[in-house]
């Protein structure tokens, strides 16, 4: 248990779907990231929020679209994905983006698209 | 963008021997990180490196921060049936001056299987 919890574990959407994926952490901080594990690749950085502004947004699709609430909550909402977005979705959180080697991360989410 | 070599991508080994794994990479970093994620898990830190030449020990794991700050190394001492799965090393540069660039790069992974 690193203090960070994702949910769902597990999700399988069609293409056509909308859906969300949740991250909540319970460490204190102010720094989340979301990142996405596909296999035989590094993990790739999506999105970092620093005390709930979002600073880097690595390219990514605006199929993804993430949202900071508060420093504790983070989400990731998902339309119209590709059967290539299939993956691992972590999420991650650190004391601030200057403690960015110090991230704990949540179990992930298995995302499967059809 | 930086990019981290990191070798072997996998490993067959016999409870009790020792591992050694690697990262390299053309860019220097201020950072070295060694994560290990279990199946169905996230990542999990092991070990932190934050100066040139650094040892540093975490029970049966001992990793080094390179001199030239362009690699790191993960030994693991006598290894046991838990210490399978996927071990990542990450780099990490940034300033630490001002709001800084701060930029962390994980490496493809190490896939460690021990045979009892």
């Amino acid at each position: 248990e690193t203090g960070v919890t994702q949910t769902p574990r597990h999700l399988v959407m069609g293409m056509t779907n909308k859906k969300s994926l949740k991250c909540e952490q319970h460490l204190g901080h102010n720094a989340m990231y979301w990142y996405k594990q596909s296999a035989k690749k590094p993990l790739e950085l999506m999105f970092v929020y620093n005390f709930k502004e979002q600073t880097e947004n690595n390219s990514v699709p605006s199929r993804f679209s993430p949202e900071c609430p508060n420093s504790s909550h983070l989400f990731l909402h998902l339309h119209t994905l590709q059967p290539e977005d299939s993956a691992l979705y972590l999420c991650a959180s650190s004391q601030d983006k200057r403690g960015q080697g110090t991230q704990y991360f949540g179990p992930g989410t298995r995302l499967t698209v059809l | 963008g930086q990019q981290l070599n990191q070798s072997p991508q996998s490993m067959f080994i016999q409870e009790g021997e020792d591992v050694s794994m690697n990262c390299t990479s053309s860019s220097i970093f201020n950072t070295w990180l060694w994560y290990k994620q279990d199946p169905g898990e996230g990542p999990v830190l092991l070990i932190a490196l934050y100066k040139a030449g650094e040892l540093t020990s975490n029970g049966r794991l001992t990793a080094q921060f390179g001199t030239t700050r362009k690699d790191s190394f993960l030994n693991i001492s006598a290894s046991i049936p838990s210490d399978v799965g996927i071990y990542f090393c990450a780099g990490l540069y940034g300033s630490t001056s001002g709001a800084g660039s701060y930029q962390l790069t994980f490496g493809k992974g190490t896939k460690l299987s021990v045979i009892p």
